[in-house]
């Protein structure tokens, strides 16, 4: 099956630095890319769509400055969180979209964010 | 608007069989996901229905009926392994992905 992998698996950082976050398709191409993030015991809440070599589409409510997304190849997608304030910690989690089968998205293993 | 609904919470018996439900509003369809969430992990595909009907895919079954909005995710012969939040997630008509709450389904010995 299609793999996507996530780096860091976790990251604990100061109030006020940022944090990138690397997604990974390793054996499909994905055209489209999806951030969520999830709080403990919440469902999972899509922050962005991200399509190759174009801007992302931000859900209402999502700082698009403060959440930077590239999707800069069919294989990788990056989000920045910047200025990270401890409210920002959270669980994030990416999945892709493989262009030949569109309804499935397959996810990465998450990324944990801890701002002190 | 658009609405999963899913329970928050559900217990069974190990050896047991146990059904989610999961009712929908959403803007077109384009197939419903079911997904298993372990603690702290992300989530894993499970299953997806675009017709009407039940799918098979081993001690785990997921049935759609579109014109009542209404799905479940059947579970056989229950093993500890399977206590998990199970998430309920709808593709509208542009592709994205609406989630549902989940259900967290405690097994019990």
């Amino acid at each position: 099956g299609a793999v996507v992998s996530q780096h860091p698996s976790w990251v604990i950082c100061k109030s006020g630095t940022s944090v990138k976050i690397e997604c990974r398709s390793l054996d499909f191409q994905a055209t489209t890319m999806f951030w969520y993030r999830q709080f403990p015991k919440q469902s999972l809440m899509l922050m962005a769509t991200s399509n190759e070599g174009s801007k992302a589409t931000y859900e209402q409510g999502v700082e698009k400055d403060k959440f930077l997304i590239n999707h800069a190849s069919l294989t990788l997608s990056t989000l920045t969180v910047t200025s990270a304030h401890p409210e920002d910690s959270s669980f994030y989690i990416c999945s892709a979209r493989d262009v030949r089968e569109v309804p499935e998205q397959f996810f990465g293993p998450g990324t944990r964010l801890t701002v002190l | 608007g658009q609405n999963i609904d899913q329970p928050t919470e559900m217990t069974a018996t190990e050896g047991a069989i146990v059904q989610i439900n999961c009712t929908y509003q959403t803007s077109g369809f384009n197939g419903l996901f079911w997904y298993q969430q372990h603690a702290g992990e992300a989530p894993t595909f499970l299953s997806y229905n675009v017709l009407d009907g039940l799918e098979e895919k081993g001690r785990f079954s997921s049935f759609l009926s579109r014109s009542k909005g209404y799905s479940y995710l059947l579970l056989k012969e229950l093993q500890m392994k399977d206590s998990a939040s199970y998430l309920c997630a709808v593709m509208d008509s542009n592709y994205q992905l609406i989630w549902g709450a989940g259900t967290k389904l405690i097994i019990k010995p």
